[in-house]
């Protein structure tokens, strides 16, 4: 069975700090791992990551995928009291179905 | 072009009742997923879907669950006989092709009393 853990499950900051969070897996056949923002309700897409070592970013935001680690990790730079959300990572296979499974997500707060 | 459009926002069953949930994807995406959200919990995958086939249902309970994607109009995931513990916020998302991300609509709150 595929699984995806978090780490830390809840993190509280000041505006202008950065933050690092983590995400690994184990999935029988890796197919790309993705970051998801929630906040209230609908998750909004961050990042799609495939390739290992090759950084992705918008903005404040970048995400970076270590194959051999079995991990992943987003990193927010000055962060805002916006950015305040749970962060969600998850991991597909490359079965017959996009079957994404999803880690228990980063409560993120900053504080202004 | 709007984005992943579920409806209701927000329902009420008693236990017993039956309980249809909507989704139309986004403008041009084909391929649809169910998930349930439930307290304290991370999301869970339910079922995979294109146009008029079930692609991967492996996430759904076996009994009173259901879910289709007709040609026209939106996927549909229906439970039959609502108990208290399907009360769950459920999401929907979409995508273009196979290989391409999801995006989620705002999610639909189910609550059984």
């Amino acid at each position: 069975e595929d699984k995806v853990v978090q780490s830390p499950l809840s993190l509280v900051v000041h505006e202008g700090d950065t933050v690092t969070l983590n995400c690994s897996y184990e999935v029988t056949n890796f197919r790309s791992l993705l970051w998801y923002k929630q906040e209230k309700k609908a998750p909004t897409f961050l990042f799609m990551l495939t390739s290992s070592g090759i950084e992705k970013k918008s903005g404040r935001l970048s995400s970076i995928l270590d194959k051999k680690e079995l991990s992943s990790i987003l990193n927010i730079t000055a962060t805002q009291t916006g950015d305040s959300a749970i962060y969600l990572c998850a991991v597909e296979n490359t079965g017959s179905a996009r079957q994404l499974t999803f880690g228990s997500g980063t409560q993120l707060t900053v504080l202004p | 072009n709007a984005g992943v459009m579920q409806n209701p926002r927000h329902l009420v069953r008693r236990r017993g009742q039956e309980a249809r949930l909507r989704c139309s994807p986004m403008k041009g995406h084909s391929h649809v997923y169910w998930y349930r959200q439930l307290p304290e919990e991370g999301l869970k995958f339910m079922v995979y879907l294109q146009k008029e086939n079930i692609i991967d249902e492996s996430g759904m309970p076996k009994e009173r669950f259901s879910a289709e994607f007709p040609k026209e109009g939106p996927s549909i995931l229906r439970i039959q006989q609502v108990v208290r513990g399907d009360s769950a916020a459920y999401f929907c998302a979409s995508s273009y092709g196979g290989n391409t991300e999801a995006f989620f609509g705002q999610g639909t709150r189910l609550t059984v009393v």
